[in-house]
């Protein structure tokens, strides 16, 4: 079955960096691509962009472009979300989800806690 | 960047109530429309993709339509297990998330 498994909790400083990591399995990881979608406490779902894992080509949000960074690990099935120069409004539950046309499977996500 | 919107933003509604949300796209979208459950502390579930098309799973009472700019899900008849805040996502340029219609116990 197709699961998406998450890293655990961070806090982190403002000015600091975070590396959100996804680990897919029950599927041929490079036939899809991975999606990034945040959450703000009580608040609704942001997109944050999206990369092939075919080739690795990337998408992002114009609001985090500069600040975000996709990647991914072929050879783990394992795909990587990093948010650098983390602000305090950038405190929300991080999820990944698997993207053929539309985010069908999604990880359990991931609490991101910004502060001082 | 499509900016997409929900109506209403808050329903009450009641144990077997037929329900309709609204999403609507600021340009169109063709049928690249998908539609989510998402309960507190959990993931988004998906419910609803290409407009009108049932996920794999998904109780046959959730049904969607809708094209171009206009979009609904619609609810036949409401089950305890629907109380729970729904969003629609486009996927035509990029990605985007209306701000989501929560449907609470009238």
């Amino acid at each position: 079955q197709v699961q998406l498994v998450q890293s655990g909790a961070e806090v982190k400083k403002p000015g600091a960096s975070v590396k959100v990591s996804c680990k897919a399995s029950g599927y041929t990881f490079t036939s899809y691509g991975i999606s990034w979608v945040r959450q703000a406490p009580g608040q609704g779902l942001e997109w944050m962009g999206w990369i092939s894992a075919y080739n690795g080509n990337t998408n992002y949000a114009q609001k985090l472009q500069g600040r975000v960074t996709m990647t991914t690990d072929t050879s783990t099935s394992t795909a990587y979300m990093e948010l650098r120069s983390l602000r305090s409004d950038d405190t929300a539950v991080y999820y990944c989800a698997r993207r053929g046309e539309y985010d069908d499977y999604w990880g359990q996500g991931t609490l991101v806690t910004v502060s001082s | 960047d499509i900016q997409m919107t929900q109506s209403p933003s808050t329903l009450s509604a009641s144990v077997g109530d037929r329900v309709t949300i609204t999403c609507r796209a600021s340009q169109s979208i063709s049928s690249w429309l998908a539609w989510y459950q998402q309960k507190p502390g959990k993931a988004p579930k998906l419910l609803i993709y290409k407009a009108s098309s049932l996920e794999s799973g998904v109780p046959s009472r959730f049904s969607g339509s809708g094209s171009g700019t206009e979009f609904t899900l619609t609810i036949s008849s409401l089950q305890p297990d629907d109380f729970a805040t729904y969003y629609c996502q486009q996927y035509n340029s990029y990605s985007s998330f209306g701000p989501g219609t929560k449907v609470d116990i009238k």
